[in-house]
């Protein structure tokens, strides 16, 4: 049973475009939400979303948790060929020590 | 060192034999993780360290699995009698604080083929 649910699975656009990238999840008690950008090898980390509806940027990208609605949002604006790489989401729930990640969604920026 | 070391980068093995795979975290951090990643897969969690315990082995797939940490620092994945199912990326991950409360930093993994 998955506790994380990202969508789209995959998604190609032209530089320059916008995108938004979903996660969904099931838990309503949570210590934190996380996003993870993995290029090739290493996970690299992104933000870490703790309080409903408080936006976090750094650059072009940005993230929203709703914990009413139980989902949140990585947007990247003014896409880059750079940006091309599989985005994670991560639940650290209160249950167990484990960090439950994910499937991915696998962005594809073109020139 | 800068960043968390794994090695070997590959490794391939045949059926039945044991592998031993190494992390070495970030300076500091008493929190680490092992997780596997299979092709077109998420991450699987694999086993939890909170200095050199280990309060979550719920992830470990069999018995054929086993970690330990020694020194609050390296930590070593075995796997015996290696199945062809095995076979994955082996990644391991350190944090300042346990429980997930700060950000995980990842090695870049150990690639493991079983033959």
């Amino acid at each position: 049973e998955d506790k994380v649910v990202q969508s789209p699975l995959s998604l190609v656009v032209h530089e320059g475009d916008t995108v938004t990238l979903n996660c969904s999840y099931e838990v309503t008690n949570f210590r934190s939400l996380l996003w993870y950008k993995q290029e090739k090898k290493a996970p690299t980390f992104l933000f870490m979303l703790t309080s409903s509806g408080i936006e976090k940027k750094s650059g072009r990208l940005s993230s929203i948790l709703d914990k009413k609605e139980l989902f949140s949002i990585l947007n990247i604006t003014a896409t880059q060929t750079g940006d091309s790489a599989v985005y994670l989401c991560v639940l650290n729930s209160n249950s167990g020590y484990a960090l439950n990640f994910g499937k991915g969604t696998s962005l594809l920026v073109t020139p | 060192g800068a960043g968390v070391s794994q090695s070997p980068s590959n490794k391939v093995t045949e059926k039945g034999k044991d592998v031993e795979l190494r992390c070495d975290p970030i300076s500091g951090h008493t929190a680490l993780y092992w997780y596997r990643q299979s092709l077109g897969q998420g991450l699987e969690f694999l086993i939890y360290f909170q200095g050199n315990s280990a309060p979550d082995k719920s992830g470990l797939p069999s018995d054929r699995f086993s970690a330990e940490r020694t020194g609050g620092s390296v930590s070593t994945l075995t796997i015996q009698r290696t199945q062809q199912e095995d076979s994955a990326v082996y990644l391991c991950a350190s944090s300042f604080l346990g429980r997930g409360d700060s950000p995980l930093h990842f090695g870049n993994g150990t690639r493991l083929t079983v033959t």
